[in-house]
């Protein structure tokens, strides 16, 4: 089975530094995704870790450490419009069939 | 436009109706899932597609039947639903070997009354 942890609220202010973790324990592991979802809307992807390290994509970065079963987000420079819930996602085998298992999602609250 | 289409948006239904959440995905993905999302609970896996064949079912009641005539196309046929059954559906797809993820839809808000 799977067991994935994240916070469950988060609060930060504008244009500062904020990270997201996420710990999991699952019987097969195949990727980390992290998804991003505005309230009232479907997650849309954020990034992909399946190795060891920082993978850094403009103002996000993800880092993976699969010894710790530990991953975190980190949102730099935030803006308003980061307000959202970031979910964690482990899949679990190979191939674009593995199904993927969420946590429960962390919100975020960006104030001025 | 996200590339994978979902209707209806909305839909109330009754616990005796049937009816049906359609998915299309422009991608050519080749597996698509159908995901459940209720309040104050995790994104739940339903069903599971690969090449039109079902690979997984996540012990989902019988009263939720999918189907998916091609790989472009699923279904989530709906009957006797409960009221604990109100709750956003997503459908999903994703590619082989992608480091993407999945591609959700805009999902489709179902309350049962």
């Amino acid at each position: 089975g799977q067991n994935i942890g994240q916070p469950t609220e988060m609060t930060a202010t504008e244009g500062a530094i904020v990270q997201i973790n996420c710990t999991y324990q699952t019987s097969g592991f195949n990727g980390l995704f992290w998804y991003q979802q505005h309230a009232g809307e479907a997650p849309t992807f954020l990034s992909y870790n399946v190795l060891d390290g920082l993978e850094e994509k403009g103002r996000f970065s993800s880092f993976l450490s699969r010894s710790k079963g530990y991953s975190y987000l980190l949102l730099k420079e935030l803006q308003m419009k980061d307000s959202a819930s970031y979910l964690c996602a482990v899949r679990d085998q190979r191939g674009n069939a593995g199904k993927s298992t969420f946590g429960d999602g962390t919100t975020l609250t960006v104030k001025p | 436009e996200t590339g994978v289409t979902q209707t209806p948006r909305h839909l109330v239904m009754g616990m005796t109706n049937k009816k049906s959440l359609k998915c299309e995905q422009h991608l050519g993905h080749n597996a698509m899932y159908w995901y459940k999302q209720s309040a104050k609970k995790p994104l739940e896996l339903m069903f599971v597609y690969n090449f039109k064949e079902q690979t997984e079912n996540n012990s989902v009641p019988s009263r939720f039947s999918p189907e998916c005539p091609n790989s472009s196309h699923l279904f989530l046929h709906l009957h006797t639903l409960q009221p604990e059954d109100s709750a956003l559906y997503l459908c999903a797809s994703s590619q082989e070997g992608a480091n993407y993820g999945y591609t959700f839809g805009s999902g489709t808000r179902l309350t049962v009354v």
